[in-house]
């Protein structure tokens, strides 16, 4: 079955590092976001991507970055790690809509803690 | 700027008694309305896609429905285990992005 993988789940680091935070997805699918989800924030967009060597800035980009090299994955790096980045991240893929259907399916998380 | 606004935040109910989570969009061009559900520490479930007014799609105890303004997820005789957070997210016209409401935390207690 298709599906769409985060790595790792839960990760701690330190103020000033660099993090990379791991999306791959088998679905074939065109369309790649980035999401953090915060208590009283819901979820908001970070970056995506529509396609290979194509990115996009979200609404919450400053200290995020991503690449696309290949259809199935969509790294998000935190260039610099800052206390405010603690929260959990969540990668999506969705088609393009040629059958119609365009719903993102989501990873199960991973739940980042800056020190 | 594209808004979701859900309501309630959350909302309790006994098993079997029927209610309505509402999601109310300003999107430029409603390409689709969409609703998910998230279990605590997992990422959301996609549920439903609507694309136009006078819509409805069913899933077992769950109906949504759509207007010019507004998305309805009705729940009848709900169980425990339709205890989650519902979300709602609407994408504008030319557009593959979805904008989340904040959800609505659903609790039913047996």
């Amino acid at each position: 079955d298709a599906e769409i993988t985060q790595s790792p789940r839960h990760k701690i680091t330190e103020t000033g590092r660099q993090v990379t935070l791991a999306c791959h997805q088998t679905w074939n699918h065109n369309n790649m976001f980035w999401y953090r989800q915060d208590l009283g924030h819901g979820l908001r967009l970070i970056h995506y991507s529509y396609g290979v060597q194509d990115t996009n800035k979200g609404e919450v980009s400053d200290g995020y970055s991503v690449s696309r090299s290949n259809t199935e994955d969509l790294p998000l790096t935190l260039e610099s790690a800052a206390s405010s980045q603690t929260s959990v991240y969540f990668c999506a893929s969705s088609g393009a809509g040629t059958s119609g259907s365009y719903e993102q399916y989501f990873g199960p998380g991973t739940r980042l803690t800056v020190t | 700027e594209d808004q979701v606004t859900q309501s309630p935040e959350a909302l309790r109910l006994q098993e079997g008694e029927s209610s309505s989570l509402n999601c109310s969009y300003t999107v430029s061009g409603l390409r689709g309305l969409f609703w998910y559900r998230q279990d605590p520490g997992k990422g959301p479930e996609f549920l439903f896609t609507l694309y136009s007014a006078g819509e409805e799609k069913e899933k077992e105890r769950l109906k949504a429905t759509l207007t010019k303004k507004e998305s309805f997820l009705h729940i009848t005789a709900p169980k425990p285990e339709d205890s989650a957070t519902y979300l709602c997210a609407a994408s504008g016209a030319g557009s593959y992005q979805l904008t989340f409401g904040k959800g609505t935390k659903l609790s039913v207690i047996p």
